[in-house]
């Protein structure tokens, strides 16, 4: 089955650039979106499509994917930022995959 | 204001059934793929079921494929989500979710979510 691999955390001082990747067999090959939650609450799309920005998400966030990697990049990153993170793609096999998470921790 | 509510989520007993639904309002309902996602506790979030906007075409996760049923009934502005045979590594908190792009071919991602109505299984 394909699997979308995340690292468990990443930590960042205020300010700094993030960078959260999400890993897996050709995954540059297909769409990835990004997902934020915060403790208590819903999800928030981030990023769709690889690197494009829902109305409403600020510049800050941006995204990336090549070859097997995609990765979220944070710049600037504030404490309102902290939060986990969830990549997702799509596959054949199972329609909706997302990765297992990043604690991000400002 | 484009909002998703989800009813149903409860304590069940191992083996039993429960029955979840969801409302949109706020958008044109049945121009869009429906989810259902879910998180147990402390864990990351499982995409468990979507429909097509038109329910022609239906998808599940191998993790309950053949106890759950997915429908939708669009003059109700509404997803459902028939559990069966419940077990307790069923228990979450259980998001519907919008696909975000108008009559999609195919499932994409998520962009309006729903707060989560929370099934414990436990006998």
């Amino acid at each position: 089955s394909y699997e979308l691999t995340q690292p468990p955390s990443v930590s960042v001082s205020p300010g700094q650039t993030a960078s959260i990747t999400c890993s897996a067999d050709k995954l540059g090959d297909r769409f990835a979106f990004w997902y934020q939650q915060k403790p208590g609450q819903s999800p928030v799309l981030v990023i769709y499509q690889d690197n494009r920005r829902p109305s409403g998400i600020p510049e800050r966030f941006s995204g990336s994917s090549s070859g097997n990697t995609a990765t979220l990049t944070i710049s600037g990153t504030q404490a309102i930022d902290e939060a986990d993170y969830y990549c997702q793609a799509w596959d054949i096999s199972t329609p909706v995959i997302f990765g297992g998470g990043t604690k991000l921790t400002v | 204001e484009v909002q998703l509510v989800e009813f149903g989520g409860g304590l069940v007993q191992p083996g039993r059934s429960q029955r979840l639904s969801c409302t949109g309002s706020g958008f044109t309902f049945d121009d869009y793929a429906m989810h259902w996602v879910r998180q147990a506790p402390g864990k990351g979030l499982e995409w468990v079921s979507g429909i097509s906007w038109n329910s022609a075409s239906i998808g599940y996760a191998d993790s309950v494929k053949g106890r759950f049923t997915i429908t939708r009934d669009n003059a109700k502005n509404s997803l459902y989500l028939q559990m069966n045979s419940l077990r307790p590594e069923d228990m979450a908190l259980y998001y519907c979710a919008r696909d975000f792009e108008v009559r999609a071919a195919h499932f994409g991602a998520f962009d309006v979510w729903g707060q989560g109505t929370m099934v414990i299984v436990s006998s």
